[in-house]
């Protein structure tokens, strides 16, 4: 069975400074993995996904396979940026089960 | 376009009651997904519908479960309702099923248990 871990449950910045949420996974085959992010009042919704390596918002991840972690960056952290970010993985095998981990609350600080 | 929406917005329920909850797509989306939010166990997967047939199942008991209909809607159910059983349900719709596929999510129906 696969795992997502986010070790952090919440992580406060000051605006401008560098940002790193850390997300390590464990499942035996090749996975897919995503950032979703919740806003205040807003729905879920996805962030950004290993396969498009684009950024989003000025944030990247990169899926380190050796080290089973899928780390969400951004280089100077802005106030808007404030949100739950949650990591998914997507197995294998088709359909659309979504694992994921149990968040974390972002919190940038002017 | 329409995003995903679910209703009830909000549901209270007492022991032992059964609850159907809706979920309609994104029009043209032919895959739904079931989760349950909750702060103890965070998102869990429920199940997953695609034309009208169930793809995946979570590791729920049998008291959950779902259905699609031809346009696409869905609904789950849950009988015997337990007071653990108080969450946020969300949906997601999807165009396919599998790979490359961005998931949808609507606002949610919280249920309580009373």
């Amino acid at each position: 069975a696969q795992r997502v871990t986010q070790p952090e449950k919440l992580l406060s910045v000051f605006k401008g400074a560098p940002v790193e949420l850390k997300c390590n996974y464990s499942y035996s085959g090749s996975p897919e993995l995503f950032w979703y992010v919740q806003y205040s009042r807003q729905r879920l919704q996805l962030l950004l996904r290993h396969i498009s390596r684009e950024s989003i918002k000025g944030f990247t991840a990169d899926l380190n396979k050796g080290e089973t972690s899928f780390h969400l960056k951004k280089p100077f952290a802005q106030e808007e940026d404030s949100a739950m970010y949650y990591c998914a993985l997507l197995p294998g095998g088709g359909g659309n089960k979504l694992t994921f981990g149990t968040g974390t609350q972002l919190k940038v600080e002017l | 376009k329409a995003g995903v929406t679910q209703t009830p917005r909000y549901l209270i329920k007492t022991r032992g009651q059964q609850v159907t909850l809706s979920c309609s797509p994104i029009s043209g989306h032919r895959s739904v997904s079931w989760y349950q939010q909750t702060p103890g166990q965070g998102l869990q997967f429920l199940f997953e519908y695609f034309s009208e047939t169930q793809r995946n199942k979570g590791n729920f008991p049998g008291r959950f479960s779902g259905r699609q209909f031809s346009n696409s809607r869905s609904e789950m159910n849950v009988s015997t309702l337990e007071l653990g059983d108080s969450a946020l349900y969300l949906c997601a719709s999807s165009w396919t099923s599998g790979r490359r596929n961005e998931q949808f999510f609507g606002p949610g129906t919280r249920l309580t248990v009373l």
